[in-house]
């Protein structure tokens, strides 16, 4: 089956820990997203990436980090340094080119407590 | 801000009932879509309609683009418990490499 997966589903962090979250795709899509949902509120972008070892930030990089080392993996670090982290983190990947729709994860619930 | 802007916030309706809801945002676009998330998961592409495109329809779904009023509606015909979901419109600037903006969302509810 092609498709993303995000893992873990939820994840639980004290407060000034590092974490990652892992996003994988066998879609052979070029581009991929990081997205931070806040409850009853819309998605914001985080980071991007075009193309492999390539990344540009979105509207709320700051307190995240990201690679592209593979193009089947766009792993994001929430760091201290973001005040509020805990949201649904939402992963998605498009094919690059083109008008074309965006397939997105199911999403890693993270808590900070 | 958000680039798109949904209206209602929260919509609940009888099944069989026609759902309609609208998005409305600020600078000229390329595309605009329409995603559907159920709740805690993923979001699912619905429909596209391009820049140069008045009317779109996929099975039960129906969506209008006005580009002079900056708005899109999205109609859901004849609906079901199972459409109940938040439904967020997305604009695409570029049409390239698909930095879409996503809106705040309409929460649908369907009572069977």
């Amino acid at each position: 089956d092609g498709g993303i997966t995000q893992s873990p589903k939820y994840l639980f962090r004290k407060e000034g820990q590092n974490v990652t979250l892992s996003c994988e795709q066998n879609l052979n899509h070029d581009a991929m997203y990081w997205y931070r949902q806040d409850p009853g509120q819309g998605l914001r972008l985080i980071y991007y990436s075009q193309i492999v070892n390539d990344f540009q930030k979105g509207d709320i990089a700051e307190g995240y980090s990201v690679s592209r080392e593979k193009k089947e993996s766009f792993p994001l670090t929430v760091t201290s340094a973001q005040k509020n982290p805990t949201a649904f983190y939402l992963c998605a990947s498009h094919v690059g080119v083109g008008v074309n729709e965006q397939f997105f994860g199911p999403g890693t619930r993270l808590t900070v407590l | 801000s958000q680039q798109g802007e949904e209206d209602p916030q929260a919509l609940s309706i009888q099944e069989g009932e026609n759902a309609t809801m609208n998005c409305s945002y600020k600078t000229s676009i390329n595309n605009l879509q329409w995603y559907r998330q159920n709740s805690g998961r993923g979001l699912v592409h619905l429909i596209l309609i391009r820049s140069n495109e008045r009317e779109k329809h996929s099975g039960r779904l129906r969506v209008t683009l006005d580009t002079s009023k900056k708005s899109s509606s999205l109609l859901i015909t004849a609906s079901r418990a199972a459409d109940t979901a938040s439904y967020f419109c997305a604009t695409d600037l570029s049409g390239g490499y698909q930095k879409v903006t996503f809106g705040t969302g309409t929460k649908l509810q369907v009572i069977p």
